[in-house]
């Protein structure tokens, strides 16, 4: 079972900032990347799947990157909405479906 | 548009069974992969299962192997998840999940989901 493991469990940063969300897999993964958004209270939303292709709807300013093992999901200018717990999933060698542990971006 | 809209939580004691559904409207419901995913009070998201498009096949997290059964009615648009044998480690928010395809595995609409509480 491939491990997904999310750096750095909270982020604390401002509105308007840019901010780096890291999720590291335990071994290759390709390129079967994707990020969710889950706010308070809420269903998670898809963000990004298969790390870079953005969702329906999904702002500009929400892009993926990386393969293999490393993957980055960039925030590039964060506005007051975007502050929520962030997840990753691959979707390689399933079952099981993994999730990351989540970090949880956080206004400073 | 698309919904998905979960029913049947409840407060339920440990060793007992829960029937949950998922009502689906605004797509061809029959089209799509289905998912259930679990959310344990202030924890992370945890996958446990997943139906073909027609209910001919489904996979399971080893956590609710042999436990939990999930079906389709696509007659009826509806998903169902049966728990049985229920601990008190399945108490959780349980989503249900649309595939972006077919095995497709990736998640692009949620139902709101349903609280199940295990409980003595």
């Amino acid at each position: 079972e491939i491990v997904l493991t999310q750096s750095p469990a909270t982020l604390s940063l401002s509105p308007g900032e840019r901010a780096t969300l890291s999720c590291r897999a335990s071994q290759s993964v390709a390129t079967y990347l994707a990020w969710y958004q889950q706010k308070p209270g809420q269903a998670p939303r898809l963000l990004i799947y298969d790390v870079s292709n953005r969702a329906s709807g999904i702002p500009a300013r929400f892009s993926g990157s990386g393969s293999g093992t490393d993957f980055t999901l960039t925030i590039s200018s964060l506005e007051p909405e975007d502050f929520a717990v962030y997840y990753c999933q691959h979707r390689l060698n399933w079952p099981p479906v993994i999730f990351g542990q989540g970090t949880r971006l956080e206004i400073k | 548009q698309v919904q998905l809209v979960e029913s049947g939580g409840g407060v339920v004691q440990p060793g007992r069974s829960l029937r949950l559904s998922c009502a689906a409207s605004g797509f061809t419901f029959s089209n799509f992969s289905m998912h259930w995913v679990r959310q344990a009070p202030g924890k992370g998201l945890e996958w446990l299962a997943i139906i073909s498009y027609d209910g001919g096949h489904d996979y399971y997290a080893d956590s609710v192997k042999g436990r939990f059964t999930v079906s389709r009615d696509n007659s009826k648009n509806t998903l169902n998840l049966l728990m049985n044998s229920l601990r008190l480690e399945d108490t959780a928010v349980y989503y249900c999940a649309r595939d972006r395809g077919h095995w497709l595995i990736n998640n692009d609409y949620w139902g709101q989901g349903t609280l199940v509480t295990v409980s003595s």
